[in-house]
């Protein structure tokens, strides 16, 4: 079925060093994406977006580029530091049957060396 | 975790137990959602709830209820029929028609 997944699960850089998290969609219908950072025992916490009619949007620090034609995201973090360190989930959104729904991936664990 | 707060942080539940985890937000939002997180895992979808007095069931609803009683509060009872229930459960709104979700801290449930 339609799912959102990501390459790698677990992701070491060092400090200071930039950072590039990957995601795959296939759901066609999907027009609009979040990434959420999830510390952990915590709640997800939003950081960035993008519509599907953008290629790139910039942050404070964060990317989020979009590759429709291969169905690819990614988020890219410059300068990462230590509290950078959490789970961060890609998820897409639709409208499936008169509401707006959710996917998530499973995540990619981020670790930020000292 | 903006305007959503999710109580108790951690609940215990016995065999043949029905538990209710609290969700409230003060943003206003019209949608309310819970999803159940599993270690290691994505998020899925328990129950959703677009309006006051109406709720859907998600991907997962087997073993849990709900209720939409004000706009403000979604609460989700686990239930005995819910054999798996030890999990990070999380609670988020929306606005109406938006697509942005906001999560509550969570509740993590451990059964006795």
């Amino acid at each position: 079925g339609e799912s959102v997944g990501l390459h790698l699960p677990t992701l070491s850089v060092q400090e200071g060093d930039n950072s590039i998290i990957n995601c795959a969609y296939s759901n066609s219908a999907s027009d609009y994406f979040i990434w959420y950072k999830q510390e952990s025992g915590k709640g997800p916490q939003f950081i960035i977006d993008i519509r599907s009619n953008m290629d790139k949007r910039q942050g404070q620090r964060v990317t989020v580029l979009l590759n429709k034609t291969v169905k690819h995201l990614s988020l890219q973090i410059a300068a990462t530091q230590p509290g950078d360190s959490a789970v961060y989930f890609c998820a897409e959104n639709f409208m499936d049957t008169g509401r707006r729904a959710l996917t998530f991936g499973s995540g990619t664990r981020l670790q930020v060396q000292p | 975790d903006g305007g959503i707060t999710q109580s108790p942080k951690y609940l215990f539940r016995k065999e043949g137990q029905n538990v209710t985890l609290s969700c409230e937000q003060n943003l206003n939002h019209d949608a309310m959602y819970w999803y159940r997180q599993d270690p290691g895992q994505g998020l899925r979808l328990i129950y959703y709830s677009q309006i006051v007095n109406d709720f859907q069931k998600g991907d997962i609803a087997e073993g849990y209820s709900v209720s939409r009683e004000k706009k403000e509060s979604f609460p989700l009872t686990v239930t005995s029929a819910q054999k798996n229930p030890t999990a990070f459960y999380l609670c988020a709104s929306s606005m109406g028609g938006a697509e942005t979700q906001y999560f509550g801290p969570g509740t993590r449930l451990l059964v006795l």
